[in-house]
């Protein structure tokens, strides 16, 4: 079966850096996709890897290595407007999008 | 621009009662998709369109149908509601992309809370 693992829910302080870990298995790879989601909100865009290594936008990294199949998000110079859920997903061989359950990121002061 | 606009934002049914979320976009996407997103769980495809005319089922079809008579509008039906249709319905859109490409990033709708009781 297809499968995406990502930790429940990780707490952070306001100003430093987290890491949020996604692990995948599924039939093929053609992509990674993050959003962040803010409770009771839509999903939305923060990221997209599809070779292996580091994508930086500000202050959110994505890392990705295939041969691991393995995923991170960096978030630096954490602000209290960074609480959410981060849902990891991937593309597979048939285009379809696989999700993970995400990780709910909470920030204390 | 409107994006993707989602009808109603919350709605309550009974068992076996029928009705039609409404999804609509404005940004000319072929692919339009609704999920559904319980708690612990990573969001669902119900079902998808890659065009006009075009539907298919996702990974959790039962009790749903869609039709896409034109490129803008995507709604879903429930025919006879069931308590385990309780959930949050998101519809997304994006444009159609088959290669190693992310532009077929998802745009969705703000989301519809659906309880069945």
């Amino acid at each position: 079966g297809q499968n995406i693992d990502q930790p429940t829910e990780m707490t952070a302080t306001e100003g430093a850096i987290v890491q949020i870990n996604c692990t995948y298995q599924t039939s093929g790879f053609n992509g990674l996709f993050w959003y962040q989601q803010h409770a009771g909100e839509a999903p939305t865009f923060l990221s997209y890897n599809v070779l292996d290594g580091l994508e930086e936008k500000g202050r959110f990294s994505s890392f990705l290595s295939r041969s691991k199949g393995y995923s991170y998000l960096l978030l630096k110079e954490l602000q209290m407007k960074d609480s959410a859920s981060y849902l990891c997903a991937v593309i597979d061989s048939n285009y379809q999008l696989i999700w993970g359950a995400g990780t709910k990121l909470i920030i204390k002061p | 621009n409107a994006g993707v606009t989602q009808t109603p934002k919350f709605q309550v049914l009974k068992t076996g009662q029928s009705m039609t979320l409404q999804c609509a976009q404005d940004m000319n996407h072929e692919y339009m998709s609704w999920y559904r997103q319980d708690p612990g769980m990573g969001l669902r495809l119900i079902h998808y369109s890659v065009g006009a005319g075009i539907t298919d089922q996702g990974e959790v079809p039962n009790g749903y149908n869609v039709s896409r008579s034109t490129t803008e509008d995507f709604p879903l039906r429930l025919l006879s509601a069931a308590p385990s249709q309780t959930s949050v319905y998101f519809c997304a859109s994006s444009y159609l992309e088959t290669g190693l490409s992310g532009a077929n990033v998802l745009t969705f709708g703000a989301g519809s809370r659906l309880t069945v009781l």
